[in-house]
């Protein structure tokens, strides 16, 4: 039974660039969840994705962006990175919408800002 | 808005009892959430109360009291496995807060 899975582990990007983040969810989950952690502190909320959309959104400005494919799996796109976005971003999934219950979280992508 | 309180870090001996609390404001509640997370790796879920009242899992339990807007998670039997960081999260109207983790240090 294969867990969460996300891709690239490490990244390293210049200031100004954009870049992709793929998940994918634990079998038989529908919904991704994608998460902001930097160091030291608590994972902050980003959007969540179901049947394809965006169900809800945290407090991040639109260079932040998603999609979820037909197979559930999700990409996480930043655009005109800053070098406050450096932090490990954690994908999550879950079963059945905005029921947040049990999320497994996958392995993260650690992001480095330069 | 949302606002999670915990203790920064705590001591604890191997085989004692550990209690971490954190507290809430939030505006709308559908329950409470506490995660693991080891150095480097990703948070693991612990325990879900969505009640008032205390749910044990093992070795693990939670408590929580909505009206004080308070919970907590005892660790009993402490291993040294058990250093890490503990996460408590409010899920409010919508969407989930994570506070920023009680790193447990256990020793020998």
């Amino acid at each position: 039974d294969a867990g969460v899975t996300q891709s690239p582990t490490h990244l390293i990007k210049t200031r100004g660039q954009q870049v992709t983040l793929r998940c994918s969810p634990k079998s038989g989950h529908d919904t991704v969840s994608w998460y902001q952690q930097a160091l030291g502190q608590g994972p902050q909320f980003i959007f969540q994705y179901y049947e394809e959309e965006e169900r809800q959104r945290g407090n991040f400005p639109d260079r932040f962006s998603g999609h979820q494919f037909p197979n559930y799996s999700s990409e996480l796109n930043v655009n005109a990175l800053l070098l406050g976005d450096s932090a490990l971003y954690l994908c999550a999934s879950s079963l059945g919408g905005d029921r947040m219950g049990e999320q497994y979280f996958g392995p993260g992508t650690r992001l480095t800002v330069t | 808005g949302q606002n999670i309180d915990q203790p920064t870090e705590m001591t604890a001996t191997e085989g004692a009892i550990v209690q971490i609390n954190c507290t809430y404001q939030t505006s709308g509640f559908n329950g409470l959430f506490w995660y693991q997370q080891h150095a480097g790796e990703a948070p693991t879920f612990l325990s879900y109360n969505v009640l008032d009242g205390l749910e044990e899992k093992g070795r693990f339990s939670s408590f929580l009291s909505r009206s004080k807007g308070y919970s907590y998670l005892l660790l009993k039997e402490l291993q040294m496995k058990d250093s890490a960081s503990y996460l408590c999260a409010v899920r409010g109207s919508y969407i989930p807060t994570f506070g920023r983790g009680t790193s447990l240090i256990v020793h020998p």
